[in-house]
């Protein structure tokens, strides 16, 4: 079945740093693939997505490719803010049989810590 | 635009008993999922509601059943609630034909002691 594997956390990085988050995914088919970022006592904000292979999806400078090849969509941001802590969590959307219903499976969650 | 709303915010239950959840869809989405996330864990998606019925679902057994009403709104019952249930329980709307693309809300976290 399905699957989405995400780097160990927690990362904790020093503001403006670099970030990667890794994630990797198992699927048939043609999935689309997700971030969403959930901060402390809330629910999942979506971050970006992509929904076919070499597409990026971007926001808040916030980067991702799907890349078919490798089954990955690493995020990436050039300069980290403290504001930025948070869990991340990767997701692949499968739309079983092309009509019927779309579901989100989840990597596990990666523990971001932002320093000032 | 209105987002997805949900409540209640908590919910403590006791062992046996049933819970109802309830869950309003972001303005001009017709479909709702239902994701229930433990502590630590990735939400699990639990099943999917279109067009008033069950269109999709995942591993969770049948005391886990939910209504979708003409408005839209969505209800999560949970039937002879055990401790496992504990969760964080969240809603996710989106459109029909962009049915993977979810919006969450803020969950419903039940303790059930």
């Amino acid at each position: 079945g399905d699957s989405v594997t995400q780097m160990e956390g927690p990362v904790t990085l020093s503001e403006e740093a670099f970030l990667t988050i890794n994630c990797t995914y198992t699927a048939t088919g043609y999935p689309s693939l997700f971030w969403y970022v959930q901060y402390p006592g809330e629910g999942l904000q979506l971050l970006l997505k992509a929904t076919k292979a070499d597409d990026k999806g971007s926001n808040k400078g916030f980067e991702a490719t799907y890349r078919k090849e490798t089954t990955s969509f690493h995020l990436e941001k050039g300069s980290v803010q403290v504001s930025d802590s948070a869990v991340y969590f990767c997701a692949l959307g499968s739309n079983a049989g092309g009509t019927s219903y779309g579901k989100l499976t989840f990597g596990q969650g990666t523990i971001l810590t932002v320093h000032p | 635009e209105t987002g997805v709303t949900q409540s209640p915010t908590h919910l403590i239950k006791t062992r046996g008993q049933q819970v109802t959840l309830r869950c309003s869809s972001q303005s001009g989405h017709n479909t709702v999922s239902w994701y229930q996330q433990a502590l630590g864990q990735g939400p699990q998606f639990i099943f999917q509601y279109y067009r008033e019925e069950e269109n999709g679902r995942g591993n969770f057994p049948p005391r886990f059943s939910g209504l979708q009403f003409p408005n839209y709104s969505s209800e999560l019952n949970v039937n002879a609630l055990e401790l496992d249930d504990s969760a964080l329980y969240l809603c996710a709307s989106s459109l029909a034909w962009q049915k993977e693309t979810q919006y969450f809300g803020p969950g419903t976290r039940l303790l059930v002691l």
